[in-house]
Protein backbone atom coordinates (compact mmCIF):
# COMPACT_ATOMS: atom_id res chain seq x y z
CA UNK A 1 0.00 0.00 0.00
CA UNK A 2 1.93 2.87 -0.67
CA UNK A 3 0.68 6.10 0.55
CA UNK A 4 2.70 8.43 -1.54
CA UNK A 5 3.38 8.32 -4.88
CA UNK A 6 5.65 9.91 -7.35
CA UNK A 7 4.56 8.27 -10.56
CA UNK A 8 7.70 10.26 -12.67
CA UNK A 9 10.44 8.10 -11.77
CA UNK A 10 12.73 10.86 -13.76
CA UNK A 11 12.60 14.28 -15.24
CA UNK A 12 14.38 15.93 -18.02
CA UNK A 13 14.29 20.43 -17.63
CA UNK A 14 16.53 22.72 -19.88
CA UNK A 15 18.68 25.31 -18.05
CA UNK A 16 17.12 28.72 -16.63
CA UNK A 17 12.71 26.82 -17.48
CA UNK A 18 10.31 25.56 -14.69
CA UNK A 19 10.88 22.06 -13.28
CA UNK A 20 7.71 20.56 -11.68
CA UNK A 21 7.81 17.44 -10.13
CA UNK A 22 4.34 16.15 -8.40
CA UNK A 23 3.10 14.14 -5.84
CA UNK A 24 0.17 12.06 -4.94
CA UNK A 25 -0.81 10.78 -1.31
CA UNK A 26 -3.48 8.26 -0.20
CA UNK A 27 -3.87 9.17 3.65
CA UNK A 28 -6.42 11.96 4.34
CA UNK A 29 -4.24 12.03 7.96
CA UNK A 30 -1.37 13.49 6.72
CA UNK A 31 -1.68 16.99 6.99
CA UNK A 32 2.41 18.12 6.36
CA UNK A 33 4.53 17.48 3.46
CA UNK A 34 7.89 17.55 2.87
CA UNK A 35 10.34 17.66 0.02
CA UNK A 36 14.12 16.34 0.18
CA UNK A 37 16.79 16.19 -2.24
CA UNK A 38 19.47 13.78 -2.19
CA UNK A 39 22.39 13.90 -4.27
CA UNK A 40 24.18 10.35 -5.09
CA UNK A 41 26.51 9.50 -2.28
CA UNK A 42 24.72 11.75 0.28
CA UNK A 43 22.10 11.43 2.69
CA UNK A 44 18.87 12.99 1.81
CA UNK A 45 18.53 16.80 3.01
CA UNK A 46 15.60 18.68 3.57
CA UNK A 47 14.50 21.07 1.05
CA UNK A 48 10.60 22.74 1.70
CA UNK A 49 7.65 22.10 3.58
CA UNK A 50 4.21 22.59 3.98
CA UNK A 51 1.30 22.11 6.14
CA UNK A 52 -2.12 21.12 5.31
CA UNK A 53 -3.59 24.87 6.27
CA UNK A 54 -1.42 26.21 3.71
CA UNK A 55 -1.98 25.55 -0.03
CA UNK A 56 1.80 27.45 -0.46
CA UNK A 57 4.94 27.77 0.60
CA UNK A 58 7.99 29.76 -0.86
CA UNK A 59 11.37 30.13 -0.28
CA UNK A 60 13.69 31.33 -3.04
CA UNK A 61 13.21 29.38 -6.61
CA UNK A 62 10.96 26.71 -4.86
CA UNK A 63 7.64 26.90 -4.30
CA UNK A 64 5.28 24.12 -3.04
CA UNK A 65 1.38 23.86 -3.96
CA UNK A 66 -0.79 21.28 -1.92
CA UNK A 67 -4.27 20.93 -3.45
CA UNK A 68 -6.24 19.23 -0.35
CA UNK A 69 -8.88 18.36 -2.25
CA UNK A 70 -7.42 16.10 -4.53
CA UNK A 71 -4.68 15.12 -2.13
CA UNK A 72 -1.82 16.07 -4.64
CA UNK A 73 1.15 18.43 -4.14
CA UNK A 74 3.95 20.04 -6.04
CA UNK A 75 7.28 20.93 -6.11
CA UNK A 76 7.85 23.85 -8.42
CA UNK A 77 11.52 25.24 -9.27
CA UNK A 78 11.98 28.24 -11.14
CA UNK A 79 14.55 28.86 -13.21
CA UNK A 80 16.24 25.62 -13.07
CA UNK A 81 19.95 25.45 -12.66
CA UNK A 82 22.25 22.50 -12.96
CA UNK A 83 23.40 22.21 -9.56
CA UNK A 84 19.52 21.29 -8.96
CA UNK A 85 19.96 17.56 -10.92
CA UNK A 86 19.46 15.47 -7.90
CA UNK A 87 16.40 13.01 -6.93
CA UNK A 88 13.42 14.54 -5.24
CA UNK A 89 11.73 12.89 -2.45
CA UNK A 90 8.39 13.62 -1.39
CA UNK A 91 7.28 12.45 2.35
CA UNK A 92 4.29 12.94 4.38
CA UNK A 93 3.59 12.67 8.12
CA UNK A 94 0.70 13.78 10.62
CA UNK A 95 -0.15 13.96 14.26
CA UNK A 96 -1.18 10.38 14.34
CA UNK A 97 2.35 9.06 12.75
CA UNK A 98 4.43 9.76 15.99
CA UNK A 99 7.07 11.78 14.00
CA UNK A 100 7.33 8.61 11.05
CA UNK A 101 8.19 10.16 7.49
CA UNK A 102 5.97 7.97 4.36
CA UNK A 103 8.42 8.41 1.30
CA UNK A 104 7.53 8.49 -2.09
CA UNK A 105 9.69 6.87 -4.82
CA UNK A 106 11.69 9.69 -5.45
CA UNK A 107 11.91 11.45 -8.91
CA UNK A 108 15.25 11.72 -10.69
CA UNK A 109 15.47 15.61 -11.93
CA UNK A 110 17.65 16.60 -14.38
CA UNK A 111 18.48 20.27 -16.03
CA UNK A 112 20.55 20.11 -18.77
CA UNK A 113 23.34 23.35 -19.42
CA UNK B 1 29.10 20.25 13.98
CA UNK B 2 29.04 16.61 12.50
CA UNK B 3 24.56 16.16 12.70
CA UNK B 4 24.62 12.54 12.06
CA UNK B 5 27.35 10.38 11.33
CA UNK B 6 27.41 6.53 9.93
CA UNK B 7 30.05 3.96 9.59
CA UNK B 8 31.04 2.51 7.79
CA UNK B 9 30.15 3.62 4.32
CA UNK B 10 30.48 0.69 2.48
CA UNK B 11 30.65 -2.80 3.54
CA UNK B 12 30.07 -6.75 2.02
CA UNK B 13 29.10 -9.45 3.50
CA UNK B 14 28.34 -13.23 3.21
CA UNK B 15 25.16 -14.69 3.38
CA UNK B 16 25.05 -15.51 7.07
CA UNK B 17 27.37 -12.84 8.72
CA UNK B 18 26.22 -10.42 11.08
CA UNK B 19 27.28 -6.99 11.56
CA UNK B 20 26.22 -3.81 13.26
CA UNK B 21 25.66 -0.63 11.19
CA UNK B 22 26.90 2.71 13.39
CA UNK B 23 24.55 5.87 13.90
CA UNK B 24 25.89 8.92 16.14
CA UNK B 25 24.48 12.54 16.25
CA UNK B 26 25.39 15.74 17.91
CA UNK B 27 22.47 17.45 18.08
CA UNK B 28 20.40 16.11 21.35
CA UNK B 29 17.66 14.63 19.60
CA UNK B 30 15.29 12.21 21.03
CA UNK B 31 14.05 10.95 18.08
CA UNK B 32 16.37 8.46 15.92
CA UNK B 33 15.38 6.75 12.70
CA UNK B 34 16.68 3.42 10.32
CA UNK B 35 16.05 3.62 6.86
CA UNK B 36 16.37 1.02 3.85
CA UNK B 37 16.37 2.16 0.39
CA UNK B 38 16.72 0.24 -2.49
CA UNK B 39 17.08 0.97 -5.89
CA UNK B 40 13.93 3.21 -7.74
CA UNK B 41 11.93 2.99 -4.40
CA UNK B 42 11.71 5.19 -1.66
CA UNK B 43 13.18 4.77 1.86
CA UNK B 44 11.26 2.43 3.75
CA UNK B 45 11.44 2.64 7.54
CA UNK B 46 13.31 0.15 9.32
CA UNK B 47 13.34 0.54 13.54
CA UNK B 48 12.74 4.17 15.08
CA UNK B 49 13.68 5.66 18.90
CA UNK B 50 11.54 8.24 20.33
CA UNK B 51 14.58 8.04 23.48
CA UNK B 52 17.10 6.70 25.42
CA UNK B 53 15.77 2.71 26.30
CA UNK B 54 12.56 3.47 23.89
CA UNK B 55 12.50 1.49 20.28
CA UNK B 56 9.81 -0.02 17.88
CA UNK B 57 9.69 -1.57 15.04
CA UNK B 58 8.91 0.41 10.95
CA UNK B 59 7.48 -1.15 8.21
CA UNK B 60 10.22 -3.08 7.53
CA UNK B 61 11.97 -4.20 10.53
CA UNK B 62 12.48 -8.30 10.14
CA UNK B 63 15.94 -9.48 10.27
CA UNK B 64 16.94 -6.69 12.20
CA UNK B 65 17.77 -5.17 15.73
CA UNK B 66 18.21 -2.10 17.54
CA UNK B 67 19.16 -0.63 20.80
CA UNK B 68 19.08 2.90 22.03
CA UNK B 69 21.47 3.04 25.37
CA UNK B 70 22.18 6.67 24.90
CA UNK B 71 20.73 9.77 23.02
CA UNK B 72 23.43 10.04 20.32
CA UNK B 73 23.82 6.51 19.55
CA UNK B 74 21.28 4.27 17.54
CA UNK B 75 22.93 1.41 16.25
CA UNK B 76 21.09 -1.39 13.47
CA UNK B 77 21.98 -5.02 13.70
CA UNK B 78 22.21 -7.23 11.10
CA UNK B 79 22.13 -10.99 12.00
CA UNK B 80 21.90 -13.81 9.30
CA UNK B 81 22.52 -11.40 6.06
CA UNK B 82 20.80 -12.44 3.57
CA UNK B 83 20.50 -10.93 0.05
CA UNK B 84 17.16 -9.19 0.42
CA UNK B 85 18.96 -6.97 2.80
CA UNK B 86 21.32 -5.66 -0.19
CA UNK B 87 20.38 -2.14 0.05
CA UNK B 88 21.60 1.58 1.31
CA UNK B 89 20.87 2.46 4.86
CA UNK B 90 19.87 5.76 6.14
CA UNK B 91 20.06 6.66 9.66
CA UNK B 92 18.19 9.89 10.72
CA UNK B 93 17.45 12.53 13.77
CA UNK B 94 15.06 14.99 14.34
CA UNK B 95 14.55 17.05 17.62
CA UNK B 96 10.63 15.82 18.38
CA UNK B 97 7.78 14.09 17.06
CA UNK B 98 6.12 17.02 15.52
CA UNK B 99 9.25 18.62 14.01
CA UNK B 100 9.02 16.34 10.93
CA UNK B 101 11.97 17.96 9.25
CA UNK B 102 14.87 15.05 9.46
CA UNK B 103 18.13 15.05 9.41
CA UNK B 104 20.01 12.33 7.64
CA UNK B 105 23.17 10.61 7.68
CA UNK B 106 24.96 9.74 4.24
CA UNK B 107 23.83 6.42 4.00
CA UNK B 108 26.20 2.90 4.21
CA UNK B 109 25.86 0.86 1.48
CA UNK B 110 25.74 -2.95 2.49
CA UNK B 111 26.03 -5.37 -0.37
CA UNK B 112 25.26 -9.12 1.08
CA UNK B 113 26.21 -12.31 -1.54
Amino acid sequence: DQQVKQNSPSLSVQEGRISILNCDYTNSMFDYFLWYKKYPAEGPTFLISISSIKDKNEDGRFTVFLNKSAKHLSLHIVPSQPGDSAVYFCAASGNNQGGKLIFGQGTELSVKP
Amino acid sequence: NAGVTQTPKFRILKIGQSMTLQCTQDMNHNYMYWYRQDPGMGLKLIYYSVGAGITDKGEVPNGYNVSRSTTEDFPLRLELAAPSQTSVYFCASSSTAYSYEQYFGPGTRLTVT
